[in-house]
């Protein structure tokens, strides 16, 4: 059981929008940065979103981070079907004195 | 661009220790960073495991940390993890990480990965 919950599994058509939620505490998301991970296929992970909100590198501004007191949440508008992977949110949980990730979304381009 | 590799055995028997390397390429770790290690098992999601500073200062996830040891040589510019008395359980893809971690914000990430290396226990 992860510290923070992602739901398993999200979907939606080429060039909508889709949202991906990471459900957390104070210990964690309240009071701590987090970030967002996207792993293609058969790859390594990647960093999207860093310090909630900000886009790394070379990273489309189709991919947004926003926070609402324990929850974090990626955006992605215009989807498209190189989009097609599972996304993490991580942070650094103080009670736990650990980083934490969430179990994972898998995003579907219908 | 900052380059990390994974290297070391495939397969490992109960019991026995893990070891992988990291190989650090384009960017010197004594210039600072965190160097980590994330694991992933077949199908799931991902592991910390603990990351290490070039001065020695480590981090370690508690749930591993009478097993884990890490270390890095800043002469070879790389680091290492062992992971003794290890199981089925332990099989997984390793990742070696570039950590940015800063200490007292709590603010951290990881911003470059290594390909993955499997790991086998059997």
């Amino acid at each position: 059981q992860s510290v923070l919950t992602q739901p398993p599994s999200v979907s939606a058509a080429p060039g909508q929008k889709v949202t991906i939620s990471c459900s957390g505490s104070t210990s964690n998301i309240g009071n701590n940065y987090f970030s967002w991970y996207q792993q293609l296929p058969g790859t390594a992970p990647k960093l999207l979103i860093y310090d909630n909100d900000k886009r790394f590198s070379g990273v489309p501004d189709r991919f947004s981070g926003s926070k609402s007191g324990t929850s974090a949440t990626l955006g992605i508008t215009g989807l498209q079907s190189g989009d097609e992977a599972d996304y993490y949110c991580e942070t650094w949980d103080s009670s736990l004195s650990a980083v934490v990730f969430g179990g994972g979304t898998k995003l579907t381009v219908l | 661009q900052v380059q990390l590799r994974e290297s070391g055995p495939g397969l490992v028997k109960p019991s026995e220790t893990l070891s992988l390397s990291c190989s650090v390429s384009d960017f010197s770790i004594s210039r600072g960073y965190y160097w980590g290690w994330i694991r992933q098992p077949p199908g799931k999601g991902l592991e910390w495991i603990g990351g290490i500073y070039h001065t020695g200062d480590t981090r370690y996830n508690s749930s591993l940390k009478s097993r884990v040891t890490m270390s890095v040589e800043t002469s070879r510019n790389q680091f290492s993890l062992k992971l003794t008395s290890v199981t089925a359980a332990d099989t997984a893809v390793y990742y070696c990480v570039r950590w940015d971690y800063i200490v007292p914000s709590m603010r951290e990430f990881f911003d470059c990965w290594g390909q993955g290396t499997l790991v086998t226990v059997s």
